[in-house]
């Protein structure tokens, strides 16, 4: 079972240049997210999906587009990429249709992204 | 008050210790909560979910005191590959909010 899986797993950009981080999920969940996570900082959520065909902003949005293609694919772009973007971005899923129910997120691998 | 709050740590304990975890959360009216493990470099990974009537898996026991607005993560004859930070999550209707984690390192 792939379960989430993210790709690419790392990348390095120039400041300005624009990339798509993919994320895809196999387990027919309804929600899927979008999060980074810096030194002492936590997880912070950047987008949300929680069903196919919506998307809601998170915590910390700016700088930041996404995509909901299906109910497997959830996409994050970064128009022009800046240097605080620099981060480890983590993408979930989960069954349950926003914050309701018991159900847990879970987790893709992660891609470490560093913009010079 | 913050949305979920745990003790940062780092908690140095020996190996086969007992060692606990808090975690605080500040919305009533939450409804679901779950205890996460994060290995270094890696993406988080759910432990276990967390009942109102507690609930244990091995050598793990979580609790929830919804009086007291915390939910609790107990580990037993702890392991040296226990070593990691442990996140609590509390979801409510339209919010899943992760702590920022509590780094446990077992002491050889």
């Amino acid at each position: 079972n792939a379960g989430v899986t993210q790709t690419p797993k790392f990348q390095v950009l120039k400041t300005g240049q624009s990339m798509t981080l993919q994320c895809a999920q196999d387990m027919n969940h309804n929600s899927m997210y979008w999060y980074r996570q810096d030194p002492g900082m936590g997880l912070r959520l950047i987008y949300y999906s929680a069903s196919e065909g919506t998307t809601d902003k998170g915590e910390v949005p700016n700088g930041y587009n996404v995509s909901r293609l299906n109910k497997r694919e959830f996409s994050l772009r970064l128009e022009s990429a800046a240097p605080s973007q620099t981060s480890v971005y983590f993408c979930a899923s989960r069954r349950g249709t926003g914050g309701i129910g018991n159900q847990p997120q879970h987790f893709g691998d992660g891609t470490r992204l560093s913009i010079l | 008050r913050k949305e979920v709050e745990q003790d940062p740590g780092p908690f140095n304990v020996p190996e086969g210790a007992t060692v606990a975890f808090n975690c605080t959360y500040s919305n009533s009216a939450s409804q679901s909560f779950f205890w996460y493990r994060q290995d270094c470099r890696k993406e988080p990974k759910l432990l276990m979910s967390v009942y109102s009537s507690g609930n244990e898996d091995g050598r793990f026991t979580a609790q929830l005191n919804r009086a007291s607005q915390y939910i609790s993560l107990l580990i037993r004859d702890s392991k040296l590959s226990d070593s990691a930070t442990y996140l609590c999550v509390v979801n409510s209707n339209d919010k899943i909010i992760f702590g920022k984690g509590t780094r446990l390192h077992i002491l050889p």
